[in-house]
């Protein structure tokens, strides 16, 4: 079946730590992006890809990092500059910039 | 600055009632408009989207949404509420700038609904 993969689902992490969440996709779609969702915020959006190595930064990209350089993969590194990483991340995937967006199942991030 | 509003964080209804979330959006030119719905442990899913056209869209599972260009609006309704509807609910809007036109998404509404 065809869609987004995101792992792992859950991870605990010392204060100080980066931590990589991994985001892969088989829905052969140009367009990647990372969302951070907090309660009664909405989605905000941390970095986005449109294509194989080039990405841009979002609203709140600061303390966050990624890379793109196969089409099916975007991870994305929460590094230890990042104030406030305890959240849910979502990763998504869309056929062009315009598209509807795809998602996967999230990644709950908690730093101890 | 582009933004989205929903008006209402939490709302509770018994089965059979009829449903209507407000979202607002800021923006004065062409615009798509979706809603996503998150069901309880389940990933964020498209219910319905507007680009153009009719203005009252249809969706999955008896839901609709009506574009008011005037009311800058993008409202959900359904007539008839199941438990199995119970979920956050997003408005979700994409301006057209010039460049990237990333997608905002209001804060969300979860919705109860009890048997």
């Amino acid at each position: 079946d065809g869609g987004i993969t995101q792992s792992p689902k859950y991870l605990f992490r010392k204060e100080g730590q980066n931590v990589t969440l991994s985001c892969e996709q088989n829905l052969n779609h140009d367009a990647m992006y990372w969302y951070r969702q907090d309660p009664g915020q909405g989605l905000r959006l941390i970095y986005y890809s449109q294509i194989v190595n080039d990405f841009q930064k979002g609203d709140i990209a600061e303390g966050y990092s990624v890379s793109r350089e196969k089409k099916e993969s975007f991870p994305l590194t929460v590094t230890s500059a990042q104030k406030n990483p305890t959240a849910f991340y979502l990763c998504a995937s869309s056929i062009g910039a315009t598209g509807e967006l795809f998602f996967g199942e999230g990644s709950r991030l908690t730093v101890l | 600055a582009q933004s989205v509003s929903q008006h209402n964080h939490h709302v509770i209804l018994s089965e059979a009632a009829s449903l209507e979330l407000g979202c607002n959006y800021s923006y004065g030119g062409t615009v798509n408009l979706f809603w996503y719905v998150q069901y309880p442990g389940q990933h964020l899913q498209l219910l319905l989207k507007y680009f153009s056209g009719d203005p009252l869209v249809k969706g999955i599972k008896g839901f609709e949404a009506e574009f008011i260009k005037s009311k800058f609006s993008f409202n959900l309704r359904k007539p008839s509420v199941q438990w199995s509807d119970t979920a956050e609910y997003f408005c979700a809007v994409r301006g057209f700038s010039g460049g990237y036109n990333k997608l905002i998404f209001g804060a969300g509404t979860r919705l109860a609904v009890h048997p």
